[in-house]
């Protein structure tokens, strides 16, 4: 099983949309979660950390379920600018330190 | 006033040759890093750097030798290219090696090995 799963998709929605995606991972010590965005050809930028409570970033909401040990990303009212894949970090630990890892991303097409 | 820089932004070359990528940040981060993506998009860590000593080596080819003059700056020297090398290479830096800092990512350099 891979450290950080996620489905490629891709998610076609139509704008105005809700659209979520889950990413899981296998290590169970894993600290530290986010969602990074990265639009084509382009580096990967921060788009929220994940908190056990839950947070939100306007149309953006976050949750990590530690039990079932995934985390999961909401966007309501989907817009043509949130086309991009969506990278979820977690940071299981090795050795010492903790690595970030990435899975492969989850790609978001929105349609007029 | 780009906060994560490297150069070249493109790089192709012939198998066996041997090459550099540059990396500069100009936000007085302490924690920097080199990253490789596949042409299936996978982003994996390669090396880590805190206050230019290495923290993360996560089994990458010795052919692979990172170099932090100072903490603004990560050099990837890569010997003998292989094929399999081609992919995107990501500089980013965080403000410190804690886990869950927020990285910053350069804008890549696309290596191309014929």
């Amino acid at each position: 099983r891979k450290e950080v799963e996620q489905d490629p998709g891709p998610f076609n929605v139509p704008e105005g949309a809700t659209v979520a995606f889950n990413c899981t991972y296998s290590n169970s010590a894993s600290q530290s979660f986010f969602w990074y965005r990265q639009d084509c050809r382009k580096e990967p930028k921060l788009l929220m950390s994940v908190y056990s409570s839950g947070n939100e970033d306007g149309r953006f909401t976050a949750q990590l379920n530690r039990a079932s040990q995934y985390i999961s990303l909401l966007i309501r009212d989907s817009k043509l600018s949130d086309s991009a894949t969506y990278l979820c970090v977690v940071n299981p630990p090795s050795g010492g330190s903790y690595i970030p890892t990435f899975g492969r991303g989850t790609s978001l097409i929105v349609h007029p | 006033d780009t906060a994560v820089s490297q150069t070249p932004k493109y790089l192709v070359t012939q198998m066996g040759n041997d090459k550099s990528i540059k990396c500069e940040q100009n936000l007085g981060h302490d924690t920097m890093y080199w990253y490789k993506q596949d042409s299936k998009k996978f982003l994996k860590i390669m090396f880590s750097y805190n206050n230019k000593e290495l923290i993360i080596n996560e089994t990458v080819p010795n052919r692979f030798s990172p170099k932090s003059p100072d903490k603004a700056h990560l050099n990837l020297h890569i010997n003998s290219l292989e094929l399999g090398d081609s992919a995107v290479y990501f500089c980013a830096s965080s403000r410190g090696q804690q886990v869950g800092e927020t990285q910053y990512f350069g804008p890549g350099t696309r290596l191309l090995v014929l």
